[in-house]
């Protein structure tokens, strides 16, 4: 069984561009979060969507951020319009079921720097 | 909202000698979690630790939660130069289903 995927593992874009960050969660999971990390920093939710669903997106900025799970495909989060501050690490999670029930299964991240 | 927070936020040991990380946070929750983060890689989960628990056990890890206190602590024991990453607990409330991550433990294991 798969872990969760993501990719690309490092993404590189001048500011003004637009990062498309994917996450395959693992099979039989319909739960999908995503976190974003700073340097030296712990994870900081930003989003948690089931199919076709956005469930909680608490923690995500108000502008050029979104998000989606498809009924088929992965998820996608995207950012438009990138700014340096954007550069970071983003981890994709999934759980087969409520997060209070089970734990969460992190993928190796994407890293994405804005030049 | 409640914010897991590691203590000490750095520790380097022997190897061989145990190594003690806390974790407090703020709120009530369903189960506290600890991963481990390799530099520059992804999280790879160590334990659950569900709110009606006190102590859990897996291989040289045993947990401990006390929620009276809203606290907890990883002890690693016998620790191994592989051990050296850093450590995160992290919450999830009543409720909600994200995960509340704290500031991280770098711990160093010298050789």
């Amino acid at each position: 069984n798969a872990g969760v995927m993501q990719n690309p593992r490092h993404l590189v874009r001048r500011r003004g561009q637009e990062a498309r960050l994917r996450c395959s969660p693992m099979k039989g999971h319909s739960h999908v979060y995503w976190y974003r990390q700073l340097p030296e920093e712990g994870l900081k939710f930003m989003v948690y969507l089931q199919k076709e669903n956005i469930i909680d997106e608490s923690g995500m900025p108000k502008e050029r951020f979104s998000a989606e799970f498809p009924k088929e495909g992965p998820s996608i989060l995207r950012i438009q319009q990138v700014v340096r501050g954007d550069s970071a690490a983003y981890f994709c999670a999934s759980s087969p079921q409520l997060a209070g029930m089970n734990e969460q299964f992190f993928g190796p991240g994407t890293r994405l720097t804005v030049l | 909202s409640q914010q897991g927070e590691e203590d000490p936020q750095a520790l380097s040991i022997q190897e061989g000698e145990n190594a003690t990380m806390n974790c407090s946070y703020k709120t009530s929750i369903n189960n506290l979690q600890w991963y481990r983060q390799n530099s520059g890689r992804g999280l790879v989960h160590l334990i659950l630790i569900r709110s009606n628990e006190r102590e859990k056990h897996s291989g040289r890890l045993r947990v401990t939660l006390d929620t009276s206190k809203k606290s907890s602590s990883l002890l690693i024991t016998a620790s191994r130069a592989a051990d050296t990453a850093s450590y995160f607990c992290a919450t999830d409330e009543e409720g909600a289903q994200k995960l509340v991550f704290g500031q991280g433990t770098r711990l160093t294991i010298n050789p």
